[in-house]
């Protein structure tokens, strides 16, 4: 199996502008977590799905922030309108029975 | 209070050395634990399951103290490579909770 496959690996972009990233989880896997890393928070959990349903999406910063999971091999979370305090590198990752987490590379933003 | 805590370290320690991590968490219900490691610029990957006889992994042993509430990361013979965060996961289902990570860096 590849792993978790996330999409792109950079994005730089313009404050203002829509950012969409992608995640591909493990053929299998059940459960799909977004993660957000900086410096100065750690790695924070924004949302997680089951079986391709929302679960827990308390961890998203505000409404500008969305995640969809429209099938089992396919994620995305939007950023609209981005900001620059949104520069982090997003993590997807995925499980089976919420078990052992397996990380995709990451998408490192910076959103000037 | 933090639901899982680590000294953030850093650990500077030279190599050959043992060092060992401390991670408490506040649930006495949690389920599962879990180190995982993560180099710089990279993501977090599993370094072992913490299972209640402890177990061990080469020169990585992990424990966990369910009384008090603390999973350890035992390191012996510390290598170069062993330089990184390494970060404990507390499971009480549905919640997966990481701790912030604990920073070793492995001097020659």
């Amino acid at each position: 199996d590849a792993g978790v496959i996330q999409s792109p690996r950079h994005e730089v972009t313009e404050m203002g502008q829509e950012v969409t990233l992608r995640c591909k989880p493990i053929s299998g896997h059940d459960y799909l977590f977004w993660y957000r890393q900086t410096m100065m928070r750690g790695l924070e959990l924004l949302i997680y799905f089951n079986n391709n349903v929302p679960i827990d999406d308390s961890g998203m910063p505000e409404d500008r922030f969305s995640a969809k999971m429209p099938n089992a091999s396919f994620s995305t979370l939007k950023i609209q309108p981005s900001e620059p305090r949104d520069s982090a590198v997003y993590f997807c990752a995925s499980s089976f029975k919420e078990e052992k987490l397996f990380f995709g590379s990451g998408t490192q933003l910076s959103v000037l | 209070r933090k639901e899982v805590e680590q000294d953030p370290g850093p650990f500077n320690v030279p190599e050959g050395a043992t060092v060992a991590f401390n991670c408490t968490y506040s649930n006495s219900a949690s389920q599962s634990f879990f180190w995982y490691r993560q180099d710089c610029r990279k993501e977090p990957k599993l370094l072992m399951s913490v299972y209640s006889s402890g177990n061990e992994d080469g020169r990585f042993t992990a424990q966990l103290n369910r009384a008090s509430q603390y999973i350890s990361l035992l390191i012996r013979d510390s290598k170069l490579s062993d330089s990184a965060t390494y970060l404990c996961v507390v499971v009480f289902a549905p919640e997966i909770i990481f701790g912030s990570g604990t920073r070793l860096s492995i001097r020659p």
